[in-house]
C-alpha cells in the first residue's frame, strides 16, 4: 500500500465548477499536510496547507482534513482553465524528521 | 530574492560518466532536499540535510551522493550515470519552525 495515494486522473470539470480532489495517507502519526500545484513542466508550488481537523479557506482553495479517516482533500471553487495543472498531495508523517512523502499527483483539466 | 536555484537546467549524460548538480538557496534556511521525478511515481526523496553539517538518505539514495557545502548550498553526484537515473532532480529547502518546503525550478537530466 502507497503511503500517500490520490487518482492519478485526469479530472475534468467545466469552467466555474468546483473541483474536488482527494487524498488519503497510511501514517496515523502524520501531523502537516500539504496541496502542491505543479504545471507542466515546471516546479511544484505550494498553495495549501493544513494541520488540523476540519476546513481551512483561501481564496477560491478550501483544504479539508479529517484524520480519524486518514483523508485530506482540496476544493477549487470557480474552477479557471489556468487551474489545469497536476495537483500533489504531501503528508509529514510522524516522529522528527522533517520530510514529506508525496502522492503521485492528480492531473485538473478545466474545460472551457 | 532567487528563492532556490539550480544548475543546470537541462543535461544529457552517456552512461558511466559522472556529474553534479548544484542547488543554492537565499532563505536562510536550515534544511534542504534532492527529489526526482518520474512518470507515475510522484516525487520522491533522494536525499536531505537537515541542517549544515548532517546529511541523511532518503527513499531512494542508491547511485548518488550529496555535500551539504555550507547553508546555502547542497549538491547532488552521480558518479557512474545510469539510464535508470534519467529523471527531473528538484532541490528544495525548508525553514525552521515549519514544514512548508519551496522547490527550485528542476534539472532535467537525460542518461543515453
Amino acid at each position: 500500500q502507497k503511503e500517500v495515494e490520490q487518482n492519478s486522473g485526469p479530472l475534468s470539470v467545466p469552467e466555474g465548477a468546483i473541483a474536488s480532489l482527494n487524498c488519503t495517507y497510511s501514517d496515523r502519526g502524520s501531523q502537516s499536510f500539504f496541496w502542491y500545484r505543479q504545471y507542466s513542466g515546471k516546479s511544484p508550488e505550494l498553495i495549501m496547507s493544513i494541520y488540523s481537523n476540519g476546513d481551512k479557506e483561501d481564496g477560491r482553495f478550501t483544504a479539508q482534513l479529517n484524520k480519524a479517516s486518514q483523508y485530506v482533500s482540496l476544493l477549487i471553487r470557480d474552477s479557471q482553465p489556468s487551474d489545469s495543472a497536476t495537483y500533489l498531495c504531501a503528508v509529514k508523517g510522524g516522529g522528527t524528521a522533517s520530510k514529506l512523502t508525496f502522492g503521485t499527483g492528480t492531473r485538473l483539466q478545466v474545460t472551457l | 530574492n532567487a528563492g532556490v536555484t539550480q544548475t543546470p537546467k537541462f543535461q544529457v549524460l552517456k552512461t558511466g560518466q559522472s556529474m553534479t548538480l548544484q542547488c543554492a538557496q537565499d532563505m536562510n534556511h536550515n534544511s534542504m532536499y534532492w527529489y526526482r521525478q518520474d512518470p507515475g511515481m510522484g516525487l520522491r526523496l533522494i536525499y536531505y540535510s537537515a541542517s549544515e553539517g548532517t546529511t541523511d538518505k532518503g527513499e531512494v539514495p542508491n547511485g548518488y551522493n550529496v555535500s551539504r557545502l555550507n547553508k546555502r548550498e547542497f549538491s547532488l553526484r552521480l558518479e557512474s550515470a545510469a539510464p535508470s537515473q534519467t529523471s527531473v532532480y528538484f532541490c528544495a529547502s525548508k525553514g525552521t519552525g515549519t514544514d512548508t518546503q519551496y522547490f527550485g525550478p528542476g534539472t532535467r537530466l537525460t542518461v543515453l
